[in-house]
């Protein structure tokens, strides 16, 4: 089983400011099988960066992902309002865990 | 339009089985695994196990084998998830999501289904 470790737990960051998600797996995550997904309240998860650097249909390329291996990262360069969410990190390469997520708030 | 139409929320008494549907429109039915995964209030996702539409196939996470069912109709391109022997802490959203393959990313997510488990 690999566990996967969001830090940190909660982020407080001011519209237009760089944020930065850090995701890190107890196990090497193979071919990069990382994704990336935003939940707002009462919504469903929206999927943002998949294959550890792919952006989704739709995203703006304010999202970035990055990193190999057991370190992966969610890079937003300038926060938009809209931005504020929380965001999973999931491993999808030979079965199916969720980190339990980093909550972005407005400071 | 590609969707996936999840049923409406359900109340059940401790003990009790659910059985959540999800309707997916606007793509071809078959050719994506349906994942279930579930959200305890304020909690995070847990992913649950997987169907193949083509083949019925399925597989679950190990501590839900024995509990769950996912079963498919491919003439109405419904998925459905049975939960058994419902407890308190069964109690949560259940989404159904997309992937391509069985170990893959979700593109496409339900709404989501509460069930909330209360004597």
């Amino acid at each position: 089983e690999i566990v996967l470790t969001q830090s940190p737990g909660t982020l407080s960051l001011s519209p237009g400011e760089r944020a930065t998600l850090s995701c890190r797996a107890s196990q090497s995550v193979s071919s990069s099988y990382l994704a990336w997904y935003q939940q707002k309240p009462g919504q469903a998860p929206r999927l943002l960066i998949y294959g550890a650097s792919s952006r989704a249909t739709g995203i703006p390329d304010r999202f970035s992902g990055s990193g190999s291996g057991t370190d992966f990262t969610l890079t937003i360069s300038r926060l938009e309002p809209e931005d504020f969410a929380v965001y999973y990190c999931q491993q999808y390469g030979t079965c199916h865990f969720f980190g339990q997520g980093t909550r972005l708030e407005i400071k | 339009q590609v969707q996936l139409v999840q049923s409406g929320a359900e109340v059940k008494k401790p003990g009790a089985s659910v059985k959540v549907s999800c309707k997916a429109s606007g793509y071809t039915f078959t050719g994506y695994y349906m994942h279930w995964v579930r959200q305890a209030p304020g909690q995070g996702l847990e992913w649950m196990g997987w169907i193949n539409p083509n083949s019925g196939g399925t597989n679950y996470a190990q501590k839900f084998q024995g509990w769950v069912t996912m079963t498919r109709d491919t003439s109405i391109s419904t998925a459905y998830m049975e939960l058994s022997r419902l407890r308190s802490d069964d109690t949560a959203v259940y989404y159904c999501a997309r992937g391509l393959r069985a170990w893959w990313y979700f593109d496409l997510w339900g709404r989501g289904t509460l069930v909330t488990v209360s004597s």
